[in-house]
């Protein structure tokens, strides 16, 4: 099983629409979670953090359940500025103490259409 | 304020040649990532370098190997170069401490051609 896997993709939407992304990870002790955005040919950037409680940031939601290893994302009334990549990414423990390293998934391309 | 900065943009080598790669983290940071980002896939973790040490490794063979600078400043170098090793290399700088530590903010990467 892969440490990180998410939707293949791509995700064609039309502008208003919403759309979910979802995401499994492999290592049950996994800590912390988050959702990177990728522009064509740009570096990933930090689009919001995952909490246990599930989090929220103006049009984008996150939710995270531990006992099935599960991650998504929605984004309601999409734009069409959010056509880019998402990367589901995890950090995790490993033997030997912390973990530092950032384990991305290979990313879901959405496009979203006017 | 400046960001995560790289060096070169782009570069382009042969097979068996050595190159080597620049990064200036972001302004407070001391903490240095290398990724790898293959067309079509998400980075891949390679080392991570805190107070001028190979702090974590991730998957990747001896020809790549690295440095930390006293100003945080990093290298990667890679040695006998496979075509496999083009790909997009993505550095990432954090702070050690609090909130900070958990985000990593990438530079613009450098793209390596092996022909």
């Amino acid at each position: 099983r892969k440490e990180v896997e998410q939707d293949p993709g791509p995700f064609n939407v039309p502008e208003g629409a919403t759309v979910a992304f979802n995401c499994t990870y492999s290592n049950s002790a996994s800590q912390s979670f988050f959702w990177y955005r990728q522009d064509c040919r740009k570096e990933p950037k930090l689009l919001m953090s995952v909490y246990s409680s599930g989090n929220e940031d103006g049009r984008f939601t996150a939710q995270l359940n531990r006992a099935s290893q599960y991650i998504s994302l929605l984004i309601r009334d999409s734009k069409l500025s959010d056509s880019a990549t998402y990367l589901c990414v995890v950090r995790g423990l490993y033997s030997g103490g912390s973990n530092y390293k950032l384990t991305f998934g290979k990313g879901t391309l959405l496009t979203v259409n006017p | 304020d400046a960001g995560v900065t790289q060096s070169p943009t782009h570069l382009i080598k042969t097979r068996g040649q050595q190159v080597t790669l620049r990064c200036s983290p972001k302004s407070g940071h001391d903490t240095v990532s290398w990724y790898q980002q293959a067309l079509g896939q998400g980075p891949q973790f390679i080392f991570q370098y805190y107070e001028e040490e190979e702090r974590q490794r991730g998957n990747f063979p001896d020809r790549f190997s690295g440095h930390q600078f006293p100003n945080y400043s990093s290298e990667l170098n890679v040695n006998a170069l496979l075509l496999g090793d083009s790909a997009l290399y993505l550095c990432a700088s954090s702070g050690d401490r609090g909130v900070a530590y958990n985000e990593q903010f990438f530079g613009p990467g450098t793209r390596l051609t092996v022909l």
